[in-house]
């Protein structure tokens, strides 16, 4: 079946430095998007979506972009802190269906 | 936003036995999920949960080795029946929001099985 994945399993930022995670998504159906965050020991946390008719979305220090032409998704994380350090996973779906379908997930450390 | 908790929040259970993880909502919902997540990896959706009707399963999971119930808007069970240690997993339920396509997962129970 169709999946959805990412480019890096790990990434390291300097406390206060900006970080981007990237998502690469196979279904073209797809037309909903959302990243969460997951804490050790604890279930995934919703932080931002985005649908396919808008190319970028922000929130409170978290901006994602949409790519639909190379089928990309992106999460950037601006002045990171320790709190932010955590496993980010983007899924996708169809907006109404709310089966999800997860991308494989990078762990994000903020380094002191 | 919807306030979930599961029971137990982990087990160590022996080859050959089930286990059933209870999943409560503060609200009342029309569908709830069920996931597994296996160490170090994604999530993937095992069924999903309608009050009333039979859960509808994905590909590779069936209602033998994962029965579940759904008895009333804010409870949900999953069994794992006759356990191996491939099913050491973390088991997660989520919930739809009902004005947003937003979901909402439980803690999870982390399932280990020797």
């Amino acid at each position: 079946g169709e999946s959805v994945g990412l480019h890096l399993p790990t990434l390291s930022v300097q406390e206060g430095d900006n970080s981007i995670i990237n998502c690469a998504y196979s279904n073209s159906a797809s037309d909903y998007f959302i990243w969460y965050k997951q804490e050790s020991g604890k279930g995934p946390q919703f932080i931002i979506d985005i649908r396919s008719n808008m190319d970028k979305r922000q929130g409170q220090r978290v901006t994602v972009l949409l790519n639909k032409t190379v089928k990309h998704l992106s999460l950037q994380i601006a002045a990171t802190q320790p709190g932010d350090s955590a496993v980010y996973f983007c899924a996708e779906t169809n907006f109404g269906n709310e089966k999800l379908t997860f991308g494989t997930g990078t762990r994000l450390t903020i380094i002191p | 936003s919807a306030v979930i908790s599961q029971k137990p929040s982990r087990d160590i259970c022996q080859r050959g036995t089930s286990l059933t993880i209870q999943c409560q909502v503060d609200s009342q919902v029309t569908m709830m999920f069920w996931y597994r997540q296996q160490p170090g990896q994604s999530l993937t959706l095992i069924a999903t949960a309608n009050q009333g009707s039979e859960a509808t399963y994905e590909s590779g999971f069936v209602i033998d080795k994962f029965p579940i119930s759904r008895p009333n808007l804010t409870f949900s069970t999953l069994t794992v029946s006759n356990m191996s240690p491939e099913d050491s997993s973390i088991y997660l339920c989520s919930v739809a929001a009902t004005m947003s396509n937003e979901q909402f997962f439980g803690p999870g129970t982390r399932l280990t099985v020797l």
